[in-house]
């Protein structure tokens, strides 16, 4: 069964604090994975797409990798606006997304 | 492109009553999905169109809940006699079927509709 798990499920940053946000996924033929943000109360908003271990994506102060396992979201020096839920999700060519529970990121100024 | 909309944002019903929302995908997506999230959850799929087909269903997706997409455009997804169970954020989303890979398989969501059933 296609399967997401996201960690860690909570990060306090300070302001400047770079980090990363980890996805990891079993999926039987990853067609696609995709990291959306979160703001309370809001539907997801898309960052980025990937397909290939190797690949990686960048906008602003967030990066995105990929490998055959896992995904990476890594934030440089992030902002207090960059304070939201990170949500991961797989495709594996139904159309349908398989989610995992997000990574709930603060950042304290 | 105003993006994708949905109506009403918040819903207050009693158990055992009917809910209907509607969703309005960005204009010449083809595809729609709906999705529904619950605190501290990512969201899970429940069903999706091609047009105005509807292709695929998630086991969610009890027989109190029905979606339709008549004429392929907006969507409806109804829930009848609601249990405080059904009590989430229920999400559309669509996607563009042609153009490129990328323009196929992101899914562009809409605001949620909050369902709260006392």
């Amino acid at each position: 069964e296609d399967q997401v798990t996201q960690s860690p499920e909570a990060l306090r940053l300070q302001e400047g604090e770079s980090s990363s946000l980890n996805c990891s996924y079993t999926v039987s033929g990853l067609r696609g994975l995709f990291w959306y943000r979160q703001d309370p109360g809001k539907g997801p908003e898309f960052l980025f797409t990937l397909y290939s271990a190797g690949e990686e994506k960048e906008k602003e102060r967030l990066k995105a990798t990929l490998t055959k396992k896992e995904s990476f979201l890594h934030i440089t020096a992030p902002k207090p606006e960059d304070s939201a839920t990170y949500l991961c999700a797989v495709e594996s060519g139904t159309y349908k997304y398989i989610f995992g529970t997000g990574t709930r990121l603060k950042v304290l100024a | 492109d105003t993006g994708v909309s949905q109506d009403p944002r918040h819903k207050i019903t009693k158990r055992g009553q009917n809910v209907t929302f509607r969703c309005d995908p960005i204009s010449e997506h083809n595809r729609l999905y709906w999705y529904r999230q619950t605190l501290g959850q990512g969201p899970e799929f429940l069903t999706y169109f091609q047009n105005e087909a509807q292709l695929e269903k998630s086991r969610l997706l009890s027989d109190r809940f029905s979606a339709e997409r008549p004429k392929g455009s907006f969507s409806t997804l109804e829930i009848q006699r609601t249990e405080q169970g059904d009590s989430a954020m229920y999400l559309c989303a669509s996607s563009l079927m042609g153009g490129t890979r990328q323009e196929q398989e992101t899914q562009y969501f809409g605001p949620g509709t909050r369902l709260l059933v006392l």
